[in-house]
């Protein structure tokens, strides 16, 4: 079957840096998205990668290895308002896009 | 600014009475897409339109029902909630690229409450 997975939670602290992980198992690949959830409101799109390696935009950056079938989002000198929850969805060789639960992020002051 | 609008923000309704969650889009896209989320999960695919293709995922219930009159809009109707039903509801679309890049645009999402 076709499986994503990702820490249900994490705390770090204010100003800090924090990896969160997501392992994935598809049937195919084409291309991974991370997307930032907060509570009680839609999801927002954070990134997309398809090729292996690294994309920084600003604070945030995501990796890639597809032969792992890893990926990470780093996020750096976290602020209050990063609290979030943190949702990996790859897009499988049908298209479809198959979504994590999640990882709740909580940031201490 | 473009983007996706739901309404109600927050729905109330009655165990087995029928519930209308609308969305609308000013974006132009040709995928809407109905997700289903609980607390602390992914969301779920219900169904999604390509233009008017309706294409339904094998585990929605019948309970729930779709219409796209529109490009522009999108209705998710259930015609008898169940207290199983309480969950946020997201609409989503997408311009249609063939590639893998194609992100979804989501709006604000219903959250129902069945009592």
């Amino acid at each position: 079957g076709q499986n994503i997975d990702q820490p249900t939670e994490m705390t770090a602290t204010e100003g800090a840096i924090v990896q969160i992980n997501c392992t994935y198992q598809t049937s195919g690949f084409n291309g991974l998205f991370w997307y930032q959830q907060h509570a009680g409101e839609a999801p927002t799109f954070l990134s997309y990668n398809v090729l292996d390696g690294l994309e920084e935009k600003g604070r945030f950056s995501s990796f890639l290895s597809r032969s792992k079938g890893y990926s990470y989002l780093l996020l750096k000198e976290l602020q209050m308002k990063d609290s979030a929850s943190y949702l990996c969805a790859v897009r499988g060789g049908d298209y479809q896009l198959i979504w994590g639960a999640g990882t709740k992020l909580i940031i201490k002051p | 600014d473009a983007m996706v609008i739901q309404n109600p923000r927050y729905q109330v309704t009655q165990f087995g009475k029928p519930v209308t969650l609308s969305c609308s889009q000013t974006l132009n896209h040709n995928v809407m897409y109905w997700y289903q989320q609980k607390s602390s999960q992914a969301p779920k695919l219900l169904f999604h339109y390509y233009d008017k293709d309706f294409n339904n995922e094998a585990d929605t219930p019948d309970n729930f029902q779709s219409r796209r009159p529109n490009t522009s809009f999108c209705f998710l109707d259930i015609r008898s909630p169940g207290l199983g039903d309480a969950a946020m509801y997201l609409c989503a679309t997408s311009r249609k690229t063939g590639t893998g890049n194609e992100k979804l645009f989501f709006g604000s999402g219903t959250q129902l409450s069945v009592l």
